[in-house]
């Protein structure tokens, strides 16, 4: 089974700060990665796909890069609404694995 | 408007069946792989189960192998996940999600509100 890391575990940002959360994988996916968004007491809902795609209707101070093993989620400049959970997850092979999951409030 | 309308759920004990639904709208459900991903109070993501479009391939969590099963019924737009001795490590809510695209390896794009599911004696 592919395993997925996540660092930090959580954050706090100040708004207009730029955020970085990274994910690593245990093997090589390519870019078989995305990035979801869980606010508190929500439903999960997909940021980027393809390590480095914007989900239709997603901020473009969201952006995502990498390929292969080592990833990252950037907000350019993080609003009081994206205080949330993040997870990272692979889709190269079953069974499908998610980070641990970074959890990002604003001072 | 995509929607997944999720029913089930509920108190059970150890050892005992449950059976989720998931009720898919706005999009031509045989077309799209569907997934059931579950999370633990106070806990992470977890994939446990999904299913193609035609219902040929089912794929499971190593965790849930054997207890549960996943289904769908094309004519009802609905995807189902019978889960059967349960355990108390089996709690959390479960979401049901629709593939982002027609095939087998993408991520989930539409979530259902999740449902609640509680082993306990």
């Amino acid at each position: 089974d592919i395993q997925m890391t996540q660092s930090p575990s959580s954050l706090s940002a100040s708004v207009g700060d730029r955020v970085t959360i990274t994910c690593r994988a245990s093997q090589d996916i390519s870019d078989y990665l995305a990035w979801y968004q869980q606010k508190p007491g929500k439903v999960p809902e997909l940021l980027i796909y393809d390590a480095s795609t914007l989900q239709s209707g997603v901020p473009s101070r969201f952006s995502g890069s990498g390929s292969g093993t080592d990833f990252t989620l950037t907000v350019s400049s993080p609003q009081p609404e994206d205080v949330a959970t993040y997870y990272c997850q692979q889709y190269k092979s079953v069974p499908y694995t998610f980070g641990p999951g970074t959890k990002v409030d604003l001072k | 408007e995509v929607q997944l309308l999720q029913s089930g759920g509920g108190l059970v004990q150890p050892g005992e069946s449950l059976r989720l639904s998931c009720a898919a709208s706005g999009f031509t459900f045989i077309n799209y792989a569907m997934t059931w991903v579950r999370q633990a109070p106070g806990k992470g993501l977890e994939w446990v189960s999904s299913i193609s479009g035609t219902g040929s391939r089912m794929d499971y969590a190593d965790s849930v192998r054997g207890r549960f099963t996943i289904s769908r019924d094309n004519s009802r737009d609905t995807v189902y996940l019978q889960m059967n001795s349960l355990r108390a490590e089996d709690t959390a809510v479960y979401y049901c999600a629709k593939y982002r695209r027609s095939g087998t390896y993408y991520p989930f794009d539409i979530w259902g509100r999740g449902t609640m599911v509680t082993v306990s004696s």
